[in-house]
């Protein structure tokens, strides 16, 4: 069965300190997505970041950075010198890859609700 | 502007009566997807659909139902089958054609609470 893990329910963080959100997934499939959103007091889920399971390049978009690790299973996402807007609720997510009728069925972490503090 | 739009926002349910909530999408995206969001917790899928005229029951279908005559439009109705309705609900659309992006993207949702 396939399952996301995000093991930290709350951080909570002063302006400009760095922060990791862990995310540890488990899933039988050998070709599969996953996701980072966030999702901010207004509710709306943003999309941050696909990463396909063939490519375990780490990424970096200004301040946010991912590292995927398929020996671990995990996907850790990094914010450097955080700000006060990057206060939300974050989900990282598993989606199965499939051709010809895909579903493209993601499955949730329960989130980490980080809090940067000014 | 392309986007998922969800009405309305906010939405009150009576005792025993069945609402609507009304997901549009212009992407063009082939499959349109419902979630459910309870408080602390991450989304579970309730239905989904790949093409019109066409729709699977997620995780926790029961108690909701949905329609799927334009690829535009996924409403779901929350009926009175379904005894703990109070939650944010989520539309998501996504591409399913080769090629296309296989990311789902999300409306602004709607919180139902019970009256």
């Amino acid at each position: 069965a396939q399952k996301v893990t995000q093991a930290q329910t709350e951080i909570s963080v002063v302006e400009k300190e760095d922060v990791t959100l862990d995310c540890v997934y488990e899933t039988r499939d050998t070709t599969y997505y996953l996701f980072w959103y966030k999702q901010p007091p207004s509710g709306e889920l943003v999309f941050l970041i696909r990463r396909n399971s063939f490519d375990e390049q780490n990424e970096i978009s200004g301040r946010y950075s991912w590292n995927f690790q398929k020996s671990t299973s995990s996907f850790n996402f990094t914010i450097t010198a955080s700000q006060v807007v990057d206060s939300a609720v974050y989900f990282c997510a598993l989606s199965e890859i499939r051709y010809g009728g895909a579903t493209n069925k993601l499955i949730f972490g329960t989130g980490t609700l980080l809090a940067v503090q000014p | 502007d392309g986007g998922i739009t969800q009405s309305p926002k906010y939405l009150f349910r009576k005792e025993g009566q069945n609402v609507t909530l009304s997901c549009e999408q212009n992407l063009n995206h082939d499959a349109m997807y419902w979630y459910r969001q309870d408080p602390g917790q991450g989304l579970r899928l309730i239905y989904y659909s790949q093409i019109v005229n066409d729709f699977q029951k997620g995780d926790i279908a029961e108690g909701y139902s949905v329609s799927r005559e334009k690829k535009e439009s996924f409403p779901l109705t929350v009926t009175s089958a379904q005894k703990n309705p109070t939650a944010f609900y989520l539309c998501a659309s996504t591409s399913t054609t080769s090629g296309g992006s296989p990311t789902q993207y999300f409306g602004p949702g709607t919180r139902l609470l019970v009256l």
